[in-house]
């Protein structure tokens, strides 16, 4: 049962252009979610999460749009850069009243090549 | 600043063997999770330890033991190896009381069983 889902496993956008991730989760009980960036042989690295008491989160070149009434959550990057080429997961977690996160489900990444 | 490190980074076993893998949390850190990622599926969860004992446990067969020591590091110890635990397997370290939620991972220890 995979409670997250990343539809698309490649995505190639040139550089300069928007490139924009989409994932999906079916468990109503997850608040939190997190995208996760990770290069070849490299742990992933987190890049930027937002709060379901939120529906957008900026950082830099980096935003998260949230619909929770949809299940559904994309990364937008404006604009990618060619160092942008990566595997890219998303990542949902249940915080709870207490706030701190527990486990987190992974998707099963989407593979972002930003072309010169 | 130190960040999440993991041995050994490469490892070949037999099927039936036994394994131990270690990881060292980032500095400051109190709260190891280990993740295995099969190849073309993002990492799944595999147990959670803090406070030297295992807080939370993924859907992973009592094969898959841990601990974690007084100075926060942590094992994974996999038993009676079989074909399909070959897979990246990942340390995270955070906060127990961190609300970012944001996990830092070492690089893993790619396994291979024959």
């Amino acid at each position: 049962d995979q409670q997250v889902k990343q539809n698309s496993p490649s995505l190639s956008v040139q550089e300069g252009r928007i490139s924009i991730l989409n994932c999906d989760y079916t468990n109503s009980m997850f608040d939190y979610f997190l995208w996760y960036k990770k290069y070849p042989a490299e742990g992933p690295t987190f890049l930027i999460s937002i709060s379901s008491i939120k529906d957008k989160n900026e950082d830099g070149r980096f935003t998260v749009f949230l619909n929770k009434s949809a299940k559904h959550l994309s990364l937008h990057i404006v604009p990618s850069q060619p160092g942008d080429s990566a595997v890219y997961f998303c990542a949902a977690s249940r915080r709870g009243i207490t706030g701190t996160a527990s486990k987190l489900t992974f998707g099963t990444g989407t593979r972002l090549q930003v072309t010169l | 600043d130190a960040g999440v490190t993991q041995s050994p980074t490469h490892l070949i076993k037999t099927r039936g063997q036994q394994v131990t893998l270690r990881c060292s949390p980032k500095s400051g850190h109190d709260t190891v999770s280990w993740y295995q990622q099969a190849l073309g599926q993002g990492p799944q969860f595999i147990f959670q330890y803090y406070e030297e004992e295992e807080r939370q446990r993924g859907n992973f067969p009592d094969r898959f033991s841990g601990h974690q020591f007084p100075n926060y590091s942590s094992e994974l110890n996999v038993n009676a190896l079989l074909l399909g635990d070959s897979a990246l397997y990942l340390c995270a370290s955070s906060l127990a009381k961190g609300l970012s939620g944001e996990l830092f991972f070492g690089e893993g220890s790619r396994l291979t069983v024959l």
